[in-house]
C-alpha cells in the first residue's frame, strides 16, 4: 500500500527558498501509474495545487507560481521535492504531497501534511 | 483562466440527501473528482473519473457530471460526512480546485 511522508524545515525565513521532500513508500515511484504532486492549504482556506512531476522529470507547474517552483524526483531514493523561492509570509501553508493518477489526475494517496511558517 | 465554483456552505439533515456542485464552462468535457477533508485531517479521494468511487468509500457517495456541473451526493447523510468537500478537475496542463463547500450535518 502506496505511504507518502513530507518532511523540511517547519520555520523558513521571508526571501529564502522553502525545500520539502517527499519519500514515497510501498510502491515505486518509477511507475507509470502516477505523477507525484504537491499541495498546499494556507490557515483556514482551500486547497492549492503547486505542481505535479513525472518520474521521468517532465513537470506541471500552477501559473501562479511558477517562476518562484520547481520540483524535482529523485529516483534512486524514491523521492521527490519542493524548491519555492523567495517566500512570502503568504506562503505560510501546511503542505500535502500526493500520488496523482497518470490518466485523469486524481489525488489517490496523499501524505499527511507538513506545516511550514515563513517568518523572521 | 478556468474556475471551478462551489457553494461556501451546504446544511442537511441526518439521513436526507446531501447534493454539493461544482460549477465550470463545459465542465462535462472534463473528468472531476471529490475529496472530503474532516479537521485536522489530509484529503480523501470520494469520487474520481466523476462516478467511481475508490476502494473503502461508502456507497452512499456518489458523483455525476452533466453540463457545467458536477455533482457529489451523499443519499443517508451520516454525521460523520460532516467535512470540507472539494471538487477537482485538470484543464490546459493544470490542476483545479474549486474553492471547498463546508457540509453541515444537523
Amino acid at each position: 500500500q502506496l505511504h507518502l511522508q513530507e518532511s523540511g524545515p517547519g520555520l523558513v525565513k521571508p526571501s529564502e527558498t522553502l525545500s520539502l521532500t517527499c519519500t514515497v513508500s510501498g510502491g515505486s515511484i518509477s511507475t507509470y501509474t502516477y505523477y507525484w504532486g504537491w499541495v498546499r492549504q494556507p490557515p483556514g482556506k482551500g486547497l492549492e495545487w503547486i505542481g505535479i512531476i513525472y518520474y521521468s522529470g517532465s513537470t506541471y507547474y500552477n501559473s501562479s507560481l511558477k517562476t518562484r517552483v520547481t520540483i524535482s524526483v529523485d529516483t534512486a531514493k524514491n523521492q521527490f521535492s519542493l524548491n519555492l523561492r523567495s517566500v512570502t509570509a503568504a506562503d505560510t501553508a501546511l503542505y500535502y504531497c500526493a500520488a496523482v493518477e497518470y490518466y485523469y489526475y486524481s489525488m489517490d494517496v496523499w501524505g499527511k501534511g507538513t506545516t511550514v511558517t515563513v517568518s523572521s | 483562466s478556468y474556475e471551478l465554483t462551489q457553494p461556501p456552505s451546504v446544511s442537511v439533515s441526518p439521513g436526507q440527501k446531501a447534493s454539493i456542485t461544482c460549477s465550470g464552462d463545459t465542465l462535462w468535457e472534463k473528468f472531476t473528482c471529490w475529496y472530503q477533508q474532516k479537521p485536522g485531517q489530509s484529503p480523501v479521494l470520494v469520487i474520481y473519473e466523476d462516478t467511481k468511487r475508490p476502494s473503502g468509500i461508502p456507497e452512499r457517495f456518489s458523483g455525476s457530471n452533466s453540463g457545467n456541473t458536477a455533482t457529489l451526493t451523499i443519499s443517508g447523510t451520516q454525521a460523520l460526512d460532516e467535512a470540507d468537500y472539494y471538487c477537482q478537475a485538470w484543464d490546459s496542463n493544470t490542476v483545479l480546485f474549486g474553492g471547498g463547500t463546508k457540509l453541515t450535518v444537523l
